[in-house]
């Protein structure tokens, strides 16, 4: 079956440390890939998606991915943390080509510690 | 910046009983979506739409739910009625509707947290 993994409940990180949260998916075919971010009382906010070419991936607020297909993996990286990062962050996979149908991981809910 | 609308943000109702929420998707977004999201889990699609026609209803519960954008604009999802289970975060988010390379960006509201005790 289709699926898309998020092994991280919760994660919790100092600020200023470095950041990566794991994402796995188990597709016949390479989807589109994406990451969100959920703020506490907000909408999802698109952090950054991969669809072709340069497997690594830059998005806002400092954030990248890295597209793996040997491992079927697309973690989420960022250098060094603020206390702003601290929200929901959920990986998503797409297979219709054009983001209309997206499946989301369970989440990891990253909390900094000052 | 556009923002993707809904209201109310927050509903507690009993069992048994209607309730409603309404989106107001960004000016010019032809696609609108419905999610719900349950604590703890990411969001599932319940109903898309493109313009006023439904393209996926497959994971709506029919039978208590109905969903509608009448004029290709806004749009409404009602619960009738409303079940224990159904508590849960209901969120809208809407795209372009344009199809091409790399595909589209959702844009999501705020969310409608309902409480149904």
């Amino acid at each position: 079956a289709q699926s898309v993994t998020q092994p991280d409940i919760h994660i919790t990180v100092s600020e200023g440390a470095s950041l990566e949260l794991r994402c796995n998916y188990s597709y016949g075919a390479t989807p589109y890939l994406f990451w969100y971010v959920q703020s506490p009382g907000q909408g999802l906010q698109l952090l950054l998606k991969y669809f072709s070419g340069d497997t690594l991936v830059q998005g806002i607020k400092g954030f990248e991915a890295e597209f793996k297909r040997s491992q079927s993996s697309f973690n989420l990286r960022k250098p060094s943390v603020h206390w702003s990062d601290a929200a929901e962050y959920f990986c998503a996979v797409d297979l219709t080509g054009t983001a209309s149908k997206l499946t989301f991981g369970t989440g990891t809910r990253l909390q900094v510690t000052l | 910046e556009a923002e993707v609308a809904q209201s109310p943000r927050y509903k507690i109702t009993e069992k048994s009983q209607a309730v409603a929420f309404w989106c107001d998707p960004i000016s010019g977004h032809a696609t609108l979506y419905w999610y719900r999201q349950i604590l703890g889990q990411g969001p599932e699609l319940l109903v898309q739409f493109q313009d006023e026609s439904v393209v996926d209803d497959s994971q709506l519960p029919k039978d208590r739910f109905s969903a509608e954008r009448l004029k290709g604009v806004d749009s409404t999802l009602k619960i009738q009625p409303a079940e224990l289970g159904d508590s849960a975060m209901y969120l809208c988010a809407s795209s372009l509707g344009l199809a091409g390379p790399g595909g589209e960006t959702q844009y999501f509201g705020p969310g409608t947290r309902l409480l149904v005790l």
